[in-house]
C-alpha cells in the first residue's frame, strides 16, 4: 500500500514570495490534515478535511494561508505571501473515514519550507 | 478544552534501561483516544501505539507500553530495554471522538540513548 506523497521535499523562498504544497493521501482515506512543525515543537493542526469539505481551520492564518481538497483526494496548501515565521516543516497526515477505526494518522515525509 | 502537555524537553538514559515519558491531558469529553509518535531525525512520524478511553488494559505494542491513569489524566509511554535506535523525539497526542474529532499533539520529549 502506497503512503502519503508530499512534494516539493524542499522550498527556500524569499519573503513576500508565494508557495504551494502538494498532498496525495493513502487512497480510499477519506480525512486528510495538514499540520505546521516549527523547528523544536509539536505539529500544530492548520486544516482538517473530510472528504473535500474542512472539518476545522480554526487555525488556519487564512490572510495568508489557503488550502482546498476538490475532488476529495488530494489536496494543495498555499502560503501568499510568505513570511520569516513560516519557516517549518508542513506535514501531511490522513486518516480512514472518522468512526471506522481509532483514528491513526499516516503522515507524509513532509515538506520542508525555508523563508529567506 | 483539549490540551495535552510533555513536561520532559529532553531525555537520556543509558542502553538497555527502561524509560517513561510523560504525557498528561486534559478534555471534557468522555470519548477519547491517546496515541505517541516517534519523529527521528530524518523527519517522518511513526505510530508507536494507541489507547482509547474505554479500554479497560493498558496497551501493549512489543517493547512499548502505555500506563493510562484515567482519574489523574496522564497517559505515559514505557519503552523497555531501549535501544540506540530509540533516539528520537517523542510526541503524545489525543483526539476527542464526540467533537470535531481533531488531533492535537504535545510540544515533545528528545530522547537520547547512551552506549
Amino acid at each position: 500500500e502506497a503512503g502519503v506523497a508530499q512534494s516539493p521535499r524542499y522550498k527556500i523562498i524569499e519573503k513576500r514570495q508565494s508557495v504551494a504544497f502538494w498532498c496525495n493521501p493513502i487512497s480510499g482515506h477519506a480525512t486528510l490534515y495538514w499540520y505546521q512543525q516549527i523547528l523544536g515543537q509539536g505539529p500544530k493542526l492548520l486544516i482538517q478535511f473530510q472528504n473535500n469539505g474542512v472539518v476545522d481551520d480554526s487555525q488556519l492564518p487564512k490572510d495568508r494561508f489557503s488550502a482546498e481538497r476538490l475532488k476529495g483526494v488530494d489536496s494543495t496548501l498555499k502560503i501568499q505571501p510568505a513570511k520569516l515565521e513560516d519557516s517549518a516543516v508542513y506535514l501531511c497526515a490522513s486518516s480512514p473515514r472518522l468512526g471506522d477505526d481509532t483514528g491513526e494518522l499516516f503522515f507524509g515525509e513532509g515538506s520542508r519550507l525555508t523563508v529567506l | 478544552a483539549q490540551k495535552i502537555t510533555q513536561t520532559q524537553p529532553g531525555m537520556f538514559v543509558q542502553e538497555k534501561e527502561a524509560v517513561t515519558l510523560d504525557c498528561t491531558y486534559d478534555t471534557s469529553d468522555p470519548s477519547y483516544g491517546l496515541f505517541w509518535y516517534k519523529q527521528p531525525s530524518s523527519g517522518e512520524m511513526i505510530f508507536l501505539i494507541y489507547q482509547g478511553s474505554y479500554d479497560q488494559q493498558n496497551a501493549t505494542e512489543g517493547r512499548y507500553s502505555l500506563n493510562f491513569q484515567k482519574a489523574r489524566k496522564s497517559a505515559n509511554l514505557v519503552i523497555s530495554a531501549s535501544q540506540l535506535g530509540d533516539s528520537a523525539m517523542y510526541f503524545c497526542a489525543m483526539r476527542e471522538y464526540s467533537s470535531a474529532s481533531k488531533i492535537i499533539f504535545g510540544s515533545g520529549t528528545r530522547l537520547s540513548i547512551r552506549p
